[in-house]
């Protein structure tokens, strides 16, 4: 257990819908990661926060958007979802937001677009 | 977006054999990081690489940081059925951003 938890495991939607992941760090984190994995792009960086403030942007789509709340936990906003969105959405944490603090990854959620 | 290149893809061994497997990139990285990912899990941090030609070990596993930067190894001694799974590579460079960049993964099968 890597003590970053995330909510739901499993979400089954409709194509255009919108969508709301949860993510909360390890005790003590400041920043969160958000990846995106799926069978043919593999695992790619959407977004990191840091103590509430933005601080890198990946591959993340403009109908995708995250924010980190004041008691650090993470929230990752997906709309108008397509069947590509199909996909497991991981959240990590790390102590800082730069270097040599390694992210631990949660468990992920599911999200099956149909 | 930009992941970097493992091999083999998979793998097939039996039980008490080495594996080795590697990972390269065509731009420099700071750090190499080794994860390995079991099915419907997140992945879990195996071994983290600083320094250009490194060479570290965490129980039956030993990684290598590249002298060039661009390349990576990891080899598990001795495997065992629960080696079984994923593993991926992923290189970070130092600044105010962390983010991984992945590798395609190298899946393990160990057969008894």
């Amino acid at each position: 257990d890597s003590g970053v938890t995330q909510t739901p495991k499993h979400l089954i939607t409709a194509t255009g819908q919108r969508v709301t992941l949860r993510c909360s760090p390890r005790s003590g984190d400041l920043s969160v990661y958000w990846y995106q994995q799926s069978l043919d792009q593999g695992l790619q960086f959407l977004i990191q926060y840091y103590n509430g403030e933005e601080r890198a942007k990946g591959n993340i789509l403009e109908r995708f958007s995250a924010q980190q709340f004041p008691d650090l936990h993470s929230e990752l906003n997906l709309s108008s979802l397509e069947l590509g969105d199909s996909a497991l959405y991981f959240c990590a944490s790390s102590v800082m937001g730069n270097s040599n603090n390694e992210q631990f990854f949660g468990p992920g959620t599911r999200l099956t677009v149909l | 977006g930009q992941q970097l290149n493992q091999s083999p893809q998979s793998m097939f061994i039996q039980e008490g054999e080495d594996v080795s497997m590697n990972c390269t990139s065509s731009s420099i990285f700071n750090t190499w990081l080794w994860y390995k990912q079991d099915p419907g899990e997140g992945p879990v941090l195996l071994i983290a690489l600083y320094k250009a030609g490194e060479l570290t070990s965490n129980g039956r596993l030993t990684a290598q940081f590249g002298i060039t930067r661009k390349d990576s190894f990891l080899n598990i001694s001795a495997s065992i059925p629960s080696d079984v799974g994923i593993y991926f590579c992923a290189g970070r460079n130092t600044g105010t951003a962390s983010k991984l960049t992945f590798g395609t993964g190298t899946r393990l099968q160990v057969t008894l």
